[in-house]
């Protein structure tokens, strides 16, 4: 079974652009979470998408958004981009139901680099 | 709020010898337990968890973790480290209700020397 993937694998971007990343869960799953992980701040939760619906979101702006698409892929975007934006977003995904739900399979990640 | 730690930012083991990680968690209630390795580069990959039942929890590439519920620990242990166990570890808490998410302590990074 393929596992998760991400892509693209490595982005720069200027400050005050947007981006977008996108994910793809394992076959089955249709629970679809996004961290961002940063030496300073470590692994962070930023929203999490069941069923094209978002159930639960982390403390950041309105700046970062995501969807779900009816095939459980999933996408973010970050809109104008801050220095502090670069990381390695991961994406995760798991059955988001039941006693297992809550599982998660990670993909490779993106490494963004804002200048 | 729930909150994971993992006490030692860095370990130095020497191959061959055993390795200890430390995890604490403070929750209400007994969480769902993982822990996750991360090689450079590389996305987490999920080592073992604890559900429900026998507290000790066995996992991939010969980790095991013991769960301990009056010490809120939930502790990862492998009797020999390899070389190729060099990476930073996870420990991330779950909760048991409909609430999807998972919260990560800060990482261990092990050094393996030879």
């Amino acid at each position: 079974k393929a596992g998760v993937t991400q892509t693209p694998r490595y982005l720069i971007k200027t400050r005050g652009q947007q981006v977008t990343l996108s994910c793809s869960p394992i076959s089955g799953h249709r629970s679809v979470s996004w961290y961002q992980q940063t030496p300073g701040q470590g692994l962070q939760f930023l929203f999490e998408y069941f069923s094209e619906t978002q159930r639960n979101k982390g403390n950041f702006p309105g700046r970062f958004s995501g969807r779900q698409f009816s095939n459980s892929r999933s996408e973010m975007n970050v809109s104008t981009l801050e220095l502090g934006d670069s990381a390695l977003y991961l994406c995760a995904s798991s059955w988001g139901q039941g006693l297992f739900g809550v599982e998660q399979y990670f993909g490779p990640g993106t490494r963004l680099t804002v200048t | 709020a729930q909150s994971v730690t993992q006490p030692d930012i860095h370990i130095t083991v020497s191959e061959g010898a055993s390795l200890e990680l430390r995890c604490n968690y403070s929750y209400g209630a007994t969480p769902y337990l993982f822990w996750y390795v991360q090689s450079p580069g590389q996305g987490l990959q999920l080592l073992l968890k604890y559900f429900s039942g026998d507290t000790l929890v066995q996992g991939i590439k010969g980790f095991e973790a013991e769960f301990k519920r009056s010490q809120s620990s939930f502790n990862l242990r492998k009797p020999s480290v390899h070389w190729s166990d060099a990476a930073e570890y996870f420990c991330a808490v779950g909760k048991r209700s409909n609430d999807y998410k998972l919260s990560f302590g800060a990482g261990t990074t092990v050094t393996v020397r030879a």
